[in-house]
């Protein structure tokens, strides 16, 4: 069965202040780990998807890399508006549904 | 491109009673999918609809789930009757066949009293 952690589960950081998330997951044979944002009342927004390990993928203050046991979401510089629950969630070969982790609640302090 | 849309936002409902949710994915995405959170733990898959077919359903919980994609359109998930358990965040996702991202609606919070 697949399995999906993320860690911090919460991280408060100052405005500019850079740091990483981490999820680690188990699945056999990865076809896929996304990355979503989901802010409070709102359905989780995609950002990214990663297939194999070294993959790296970049969006605004954000960078998605990926190895054979976990994946990392670096935040550069944040800004207020950068502050949500962040999800990860995996696929693998020859099934559809998504697999997520508990998501990591950030928040970003002007 | 109108966005996946869920309704209604919120529902609250006495135990026993049935309830509705509905879900209609960006058009032309032959791949539907429900996912519910329930409070303090993970996003969990339910079922997913390929066009108006069930592809998996291995999520559903028990028998008092009923779902329904007609003409392959939108969707809808039945609970009858309303456990307390049920209790949580409903999200439907749709994807169109070859991409790799899943859009997800807004949700709808279903409350059991």
């Amino acid at each position: 069965e697949d399995q999906v952690t993320q860690s911090p589960e919460a991280l408060r950081l100052q405005e500019g202040e850079s740091s990483s998330l981490n999820c680690s997951y188990t699945v056999s044979g990865l076809r896929g780990l996304f990355w979503y944002r989901q802010d409070p009342g709102k359905g989780p927004e995609f950002l990214f998807t990663l297939y194999s390990a070294g993959e790296e993928k970049e969006k605004e203050r954000l960078k998605a890399t990926l190895t054979k046991k976990e994946s990392f979401l670096h935040i550069t510089a944040p800004k207020p508006e950068d502050s949500a629950t962040y999800l990860c969630a995996v696929r693998h070969f020859g099934n559809e549904k998504l697999t997520f982790g508990t998501g990591t609640r950030l928040t970003i302090i002007p | 491109e109108a966005g996946v849309t869920q309704f209604p936002s919120h529902s609250v409902i006495e135990k026993g009673q049935t309830v509705t949710l509905r879900c209609d994915p960006i058009s032309g995405h032959d791949n539907l999918y429900w996912y519910r959170r329930v409070m303090g733990k993970e996003i969990k898959f339910l079922l997913h609809f390929v066009k108006e077919s069930k592809q998996d359903e291995s999520g559903m919980p028990n028998n008092r789930f009923l779902a329904e994609r007609t003409g392959g359109t939108y969707s809808t998930l039945k609970v009858q009757p309303a456990e307390l358990e049920d209790s949580g965040v409903y999200f439907c996702a749709s994807r169109l066949y070859g991409q790799g991202g899943y859009t997800f609606g807004s949700g709808t919070r279903l409350t059991v009293v």
